[in-house]
């Protein structure tokens, strides 16, 4: 179990809406990473949270931003979807003085139609 | 940018043979992870190697690092079915916040 947990567990919705997908990283970790995970892919850096503010960043477009609170925990947001947005969005969270493993969460599939 | 290939894309074998999968990077790495994916899960992590040759093993598994840490490979010495999964490298470039992973290798085992 790695403590990482993810909301919700899968999601439709059609082309052109906004989504939001939630991470709880896990205890004592203060960085947190989104990645997108095309189906037969490797998963692709989105974007990292340190201090909540972002701290690296993948080739996404602006449409998909992110929040980190003071708790750690973060928000994946996509606005204006598109079909190719759909994948499994994974959360990993990690130590920032310790830059060795991630641990990802569950992930969320997401469909878009 | 930074791109990391892992080969092979898909490897099935009898359940007993030996199993390897070998990546490499564009650029120069830091350090390399390994992960395993389980079909319908998260990846997992199995190891970091930071050290140039560096070798390290977990049971079954052999991990090395290249000289130039520009690739790495995974072997899987007498393969059962519970290693059945997609085996990730990712690399961390020198200065860079982000993993890259490579499109990992599928390994199935035939009991």
């Amino acid at each position: 179990e790695t403590g990482v947990t993810q909301s919700p567990t899968h999601l439709i919705k059609t082309r052109g809406q906004q989504v939001t997908l939630r991470c709880s990283s896990q205890s004592g970790h203060n960085t947190v990473s989104w990645y997108q995970q095309a189906l037969g892919q490797g998963p692709q850096f989105i974007f990292q949270y340190y201090r909540e503010e972002e701290n690296g960043r993948g080739n996404f477009p602006p449409r998909f931003s992110g929040l980190q609170f003071p708790n750690y925990s973060s928000e994946l947001n996509v606005n204006a979807l598109e079909l190719d947005d759909s994948a499994l969005y994974l959360c990993a969270s990690s130590r920032r003085d310790r830059r060795d493993e991630q641990f990802f969460g569950p992930g969320t599939r997401l469909t878009v139609l | 940018g930074q791109q990391v290939m892992q080969i092979p894309q898909y490897q099935h074998v009898q359940e007993g043979e030996d199993f390897t999968t070998y990546c490499n990077s564009s650029t120069t790495l830091s350090n390399i992870q390994w992960y395993k994916q389980r079909p319908g899960g998260h990846p997992v992590f199995l190891i970091q190697l930071v050290k140039s040759g560096e070798v390290k093993k977990q049971k079954r598994l052999t991990f090395q690092f290249g000289e130039a840490k520009k690739n790495s490979s995974l072997h899987i010495t007498a393969t059962q079915t519970t290693d059945v999964g997609t085996y990730f490298c990712a690399g961390l470039g020198t200065g860079r916040r982000a993993l890259t992973f490579g499109s990992g290798t599928r390994l199935q085992v035939q009991p």
